[in-house]
């Protein structure tokens, strides 16, 4: 089974400021998917960053980047220029590559609750 | 956005109680997916479904079964529900194939309080 750790429960950051959040899982699987999802006050799950494991290039959304480092298994989130909209809780996530017909899922990690202040 | 609603959003019920909830989704997505949150432990995996019929069983299933008679249509049933059961239930869908289809997408999430 993959396990996902994320060790910071809660971090604060001001904004304008820059904050890396960090995860790193446990797997014996050569191909995988790794995901960050956002959870504001409003507890709707957001997609922030997709990287597939095969692909060595950090994946990048705008303010948001990714630094996979596969043999160390860590990938951990910077958000760049923090805006207060960026409170939320931040779950990292782990999904095995499959045949186009697999059903895997997402394992979770148990998430860091970040605070932007102004 | 993807369509997919969940209901109740809210519930209260008392021990002992069945409960029922409902995931739909209009995008004619093949996998679907219960999920709970509790604080302290992310989202865990209840159930899942690969297709009308076929389901399986997550990390956190005792207590729980699911049924999926339509695509569109995923519940999840707690035939006597437990204090322990009180939580933020997610379902989840995706479809098949590669390049971005392996995102999930989720709802909006159903809050159960059992007394």
């Amino acid at each position: 089974a993959q396990t996902v750790t994320q060790s910071q429960p809660e971090m604060s950051v001001q904004e304008a400021e820059t904050v890396t959040l960090s995860c790193t899982y446990d797997t014996s699987e050569s191909n995988y998917y790794l995901f960050w999802y956002k959870q504001p006050p409003s507890r709707q799950m957001i997609l922030v960053i997709r990287q597939e494991a095969y692909k060595q290039q950090n994946a990048t959304e705008n303010r948001f980047s990714v630094n996979f480092q596969k043999a160390a298994k860590s990938f951990s989130l910077k958000i760049s220029d923090s805006q207060l909209g960026d409170t939320a809780m931040y779950f990292c996530a782990f999904m095995k590559h499959g045949p186009s017909n697999s059903g895997y899922a997402l394992n979770f990690g148990k998430g860091t609750s970040l605070l932007v202040t102004p | 956005d993807a369509g997919i609603t969940q209901s109740p959003r809210h519930k209260v019920t008392e021990t002992g109680t069945p409960v029922t909830l409902r995931c739909h989704q209009t995008e004619n997505h093949r996998y679907m997916y219960w999920y709970r949150q509790d604080p302290g432990h992310g989202l865990r995996l209840i159930h899942y479904s690969y297709g009308v019929k076929d389901t399986d069983k997550g990390e956190v299933s005792d207590g729980y079964s699911v049924s999926r008679s339509k695509t569109e249509d995923f519940l999840l049933t707690l035939e006597s529900a437990t204090s322990s059961q009180t939580s933020v239930y997610f379902c989840a869908s995706r479809g098949p194939g590669d390049s971005g289809a392996n995102v999930l997408t989720f709802g909006a999430g159903s809050r159960l309080t059992v007394l």
